[in-house]
């Protein structure tokens, strides 16, 4: 069954440095999202990513963001200057089609930790 | 914009038992899509079910099953005959299917333990 996988599955880095968290969608799709989870908050909308151009993205994504689909499988989400506010899990989740009704396929998540 | 609203934040249920979980959510859109995931300790998000807006019959997975109550905006969960690996946090989720990016808004989550 194809997924969603993401790499790594935890990261390190110290405040002011920048990560890239990397996802591999299923093959197929042409909707690609980020979300964010606090721990033990909800599941939070960062962005969303079609046709290589972010379609919607939320308050959270800020200038220090960014997202890219470099080579037509890889897609990533950079974080310029981490904050210790930024350690949270990071779901990355693909769809086929925004007019489907089938869900959206989640990665097993990175959990980023800022010290 | 959308809000989802779950406010159950802790339910226990015994094994075999059935437990419900509340789901209301706030849209002035007619068509859209609903969901509830599943987050084990993993924190894997796992679908569990789906209800599209415009179908009036309820979904139904297994022993999972949805009361949809478009007027009321309401969208429970019931899980029958619960088991030891039901217990995870729930999520309940709206999609748009008008909004560019289609994005999911996420309820608070409720947390199910299931008592042997």
């Amino acid at each position: 069954e194809p997924e969603v996988t993401q790499t790594p599955s935890h990261q390190v880095t110290q405040m002011g440095q920048e990560v890239i968290l990397r996802c591999v969608p299923i093959s197929n799709h042409l909707y690609f999202y980020w979300y964010r989870q606090i721990l033990g908050q909800k599941v939070e909308f960062l962005v969303s990513f079609y046709n290589n151009e972010i379609s919607e993205k939320s308050e959270i994504f800020d200038d220090q963001f960014s997202v890219e689909r470099p080579d037509g499988s890889n897609f990533t989400l950079k974080i310029r200057s981490t904050k210790l506010e930024d350690s949270a899990m990071y779901f990355c989740a693909s769809i086929l089609s925004r007019t489907s009704p089938n869900e959206q396929f989640f990665g097993p998540g990175t959990r980023l930790t800022v010290l | 914009a959308q809000t989802v609203t779950q406010s159950q934040p802790e339910m226990s249920v015994q094994e075999a038992e059935t437990v419900t979980l509340s789901c209301t959510y706030d849209t002035s859109e007619s068509d859209y899509y609903l969901f509830w995931y599943k987050q084990p300790p993993s924190r894997q998000m796992i679908l569990v079910i789906r209800q599209e807006a415009y179908k009036q019959q309820n979904a139904t997975e297994n022993r999972f099953s949805v009361n949809f109550q478009k007027a009321a905006k309401s969208f429970s969960l019931k899980i029958s005959d619960s088991q030891l690996g039901d217990a995870a946090m729930y999520f309940c989720a709206y999609r748009s299917t008008k909004a560019a990016g289609n994005k999911l808004t996420f309820g608070g989550g409720t947390r199910v333990l299931v008592k042997p």
